[in-house]
């Protein structure tokens, strides 16, 4: 199976600030990596597909990039609504695994 | 509206069994794969099982194999998973989900979750 390694696990920012996370995989996934927010108590909302593609109705401070086995998702200007549980997911073949999660609370 | 709604979660002892149920509207369901999600109590995602459109690929998590079988009726825009043997493990939010960006495994469309209880 494909392991999926986010990192950090936790961050605490500001509204505004620039966040990055990212995603490790344990061997080549091409581009096949998707991104996820999650609030409590709500399902998962896709927000990038294939690496990089913004789903639609996602804002565009929300962007994703790499390929391989490093990923990024970046959220440009954080705002209040962003606070959230983040993960990533590859789809290069099954089992279809997550990373762990990475939580981005208030500072 | 695009919706998926789930039920058939509930408390149940180990050895037993459940069948979920994910009802789908506003998008033609018969066009598109379906998956299950699971998500421990305050734990991470976990993908469960992939059926294809047609039904005729049909794939499962190690940990659920042999124990659990998805299905879908695309008569009644329904989606099912049948769960056998079940364990405290097994104790999660269950999520049906859609993957409509192109058969990317990319899940854009999720139900609310039912929660299956396994304990004696």
């Amino acid at each position: 199976d494909i392991q999926m390694t986010q990192s950090p696990s936790s961050l605490s920012a500001s509204v505004g600030d620039r966040v990055t996370i990212t995603c490790r995989a344990s061997q080549s996934i091409s581009t096949y990596l998707n991104w996820y927010q999650q609030k409590p108590g709500k399902a998962p909302k896709l927000l990038i597909y294939a690496a990089s593609s913004l789903q639609s109705g996602v804002p565009s401070r929300f962007s994703g990039s790499g390929s391989g086995t490093d990923f990024t998702l970046t959220i440009s200007s954080l705002q209040p609504e962003d606070f959230a549980t983040y993960y990533c997911q590859q789809s290069y073949n099954t089992p279809w695994t997550f990373g762990q999660g990475t939580k981005v609370e208030i500072k | 509206e695009v919706q998926l709604v789930e039920s058939g979660g509930g408390l149940v002892q180990p050895g037993g069994s459940l069948r979920l149920s994910c009802a789908a509207s506003g998008f033609t369901f018969s066009t598109y794969s379906m998956n299950w999600v699971r998500q421990a109590p305050g734990k991470g995602l976990e993908w469960v099982s992939y059926i294809s459109s047609s039904s005729r690929i049909i794939y499962y998590a190690d940990s659920v194999k042999g124990r659990f079988t998805i299905s879908r009726d695309n008569a009644k825009n329904s989606l099912y998973l049948q769960m056998n043997s079940l364990r405290a493990e097994d104790t999660a939010v269950y999520y049906c989900a859609t993957d409509r960006v192109g058969d990317l495994g990319a899940f854009d469309i999720w139900g609310q979750g039912t929660m299956g209880t396994v304990s004696s």
